[in-house]
C-alpha cells in the first residue's frame, strides 16, 4: 500500500514553455500532497504544500504565479512550471501524506518516483 | 542552526558490518520522526518511523530516540552493498502547520564488499 505516481518521469523543454507534472496516490486518499524540489548533490526542498479543495500554501522564496499547483481531487495534485527556464532544471518529486491513521499513525509521506525537468 | 542535521558522510562501511547514523534535531515539539533512504537518481523510499523514546526495530533496521536529548539515530546490522545509498533523516514538527516534514542533509553510505 501507500503507492504514489508520477507523471512524467523525464520531460525536456524548451526555455520560456510550460510544463505540466501530475501526482498521484493510488491506493489511498491524500488531503494533502506536498511539492520538493531537489538540486544535485542536495538535500529536498519544499516548495509547496497541495490542499485538496483550497489554495496551495507556498514557501518563503517559492514564486507562485510561476510554479502552479492544483489539489482537484483526493488522488491527483498537479504542478505546472510556467515560462520554464534553464535555472527551473531539476528534479521534482512529490509525496502525499496517508489519511489514514489507523494504518499509518506517523502522518507519513509517501513519495513518488520524481520527474526530471530539464529545460534547454 | 540547522533545524535537522546529520552528518554528510560518506560513512564507509565493510559488508556484514554495522551502519549507524545520528540525526539531531532543534524542535523540542517535534513528535514524529523518519528515517528514508535515496538512491542516487531516485526519489526518497521510506524505511523507519518512530514516535516514542527507545528502540524500534524492522529486520536489519533499528531507529532510536532520545527526546531528551533530541537525537534519533538509525542502525544498520549485517549491511550489504545494497545499503549503499543517502540516508535522510526527517523530523514532523507540530508547530508547522499542514505536518510538513523538515529534512536533514542526509548521510551517504558507502558498503565496501
Amino acid at each position: 500500500g501507500a503507492v504514489v505516481s508520477q507523471h512524467p518521469s523525464w520531460v525536456i523543454c524548451k526555455s520560456g514553455t510550460s510544463v505540466k507534472i501530475e501526482c498521484r496516490s493510488l491506493d489511498f486518499q491524500a488531503t494533502t500532497m506536498f511539492w520538493y524540489r531537489q538540486f544535485p548533490k542536495q538535500s529536498l526542498m519544499l516548495m509547496a504544500t497541495s490542499n485538496e479543495g483550497s489554495k496551495a500554501t507556498y514557501e518563503q522564496g517559492v514564486e507562485k504565479d510561476k510554479f502552479l499547483i492544483n489539489h482537484a481531487s483526493l488522488t491527483l495534485s498537479t504542478l505546472t512550471v510556467t515560462s520554464a527556464h534553464p535555472e527551473d532544471s531539476s528534479f521534482y518529486i512529490c509525496s502525499a501524506r496517508s489519511e489514514a491513521q489507523g494504518l499509518h499513525p506517523y502522518n507519513e509521506q509517501f513519495f513518488g518516483p520524481g520527474t526530471r525537468l530539464t529545460v534547454l | 542552526q540547522k533545524e535537522v542535521e546529520q552528518n554528510s558522510g560518506p560513512l564507509s562501511v565493510p559488508e556484514g558490518a554495522i551502519a549507524s547514523l545520528n540525526c539531531t534535531y532543534s524542535d523540542r515539539g517535534s513528535q514524529s520522526f523518519f528515517w528514508y533512504r535515496q538512491y542516487s537518481g531516485k526519489s526518497p523510499e521510506l524505511i523507519m518511523s518512530i514516535y516514542s523514546n527507545g528502540d524500534k526495530e524492522d529486520g536489519r533496521f533499528t531507529a532510536q530516540l532520545n527526546k531528551a536529548s533530541q537525537y534519533v539515530s538509525l542502525l544498520i546490522r549485517d549491511s550489504q552493498p545494497s545499503d549503499s545509498a543517502t540516508y535522510l533523516c526527517a523530523v514532523n514538527q507540530l508547530k508547522a502547520a499542514g505536518n510538513k516534514l523538515t529534512f536533514g542533509g542526509g548521510t551517504r553510505v558507502l558498503v565496501k564488499p
